[in-house]
């Protein structure tokens, strides 16, 4: 059974730029979860998306965007890159939201912004 | 705002010995907290969990007890062996659809 993917897994653009990040859930698993975890940091919540809607953000610009496909994988879009947007970005799923679904991770695309 | 408070930031421990680690959340309303393992370069991984209408909930070498009241809960590992060395986050629900997490604790299991 393959867990949470994503691609790529590591990136590197320069300030101004946009980037874009894949995400496939666990089969079966209809939420997706995005999180921003810099170096020496715990993950920082960015979007949540169940059955192809919003449904949480985070306390991140504009600049960030998300959707979720019929498929359940995800994408998540960031503009106008800055130097302070290097960080791990985690994808997690899980089965429906809420707290008796938890959370499964995938390995994170590392982003670096010069 | 939303919170969640973690330490030590660093812990180190003799292997053998217990470990313990401390969160303090500040959304009353939180009422899921699990905690999550992350090896060096790997992703964060779920070691446990605990719901609000329990106090203590152990897992073989295992244990995280939660204080309601005081708003706080702690993740103990006992016979620690090289193998628990990682780093630890806490996390607190304080609705469905957002989770927040603790900055970590770097465990190192010495020799």
């Amino acid at each position: 059974d393959a867990g949470v993917t994503q691609s790529p897994t590591h990136l590197i653009k320069t300030r101004g730029q946009h980037v874009t990040l894949r995400c496939s859930p666990i089969s079966g698993h209809k939420s997706v979860s995005w999180y921003q975890q810099v170096l020496g940091q715990g993950p920082q919540f960015i979007f949540q998306y169940y059955e192809k809607e919003e449904r949480g953000r985070g306390n991140f610009p504009d600049r960030f965007s998300a959707r979720q496909f019929p498929n359940y994988s995800s994408e998540l879009n960031v503009n106008a890159l800055l130097l302070g947007d290097s960080a791990l970005y985690l994808c997690a799923s899980s089965f429906r939201t809420g707290m008796d679904s938890p959370l499964h991770f995938g390995n994170g695309t590392r982003l670096t912004v010069t | 705002g939303e919170n969640v408070e973690q330490h030590p930031s660093t812990l180190s421990v003799q292997e053998g010995d217990s470990a313990v680690i401390k969160c303090t959340y500040s959304d009353s309303a939180s009422n899921y907290f699990p905690w999550y393992k992350q090896e060096l370069g790997k992703r964060p991984q779920l070691i446990i969990d605990i719901r609000s209408n329990v106090g203590e909930k152990k897992d073989q070498r295992i244990a995280v007890t939660l204080n309601k009241t005081a708003k706080h809960f702690s993740l103990h590992i006992t016979e620690t062996q090289p193998e628990d060395s990682a780093v630890y986050f806490c996390a607190a629900h304080p609705r469905d659809d957002k989770i927040i997490f603790g900055k970590g604790t770097r465990l190192h299991i010495l020799p």
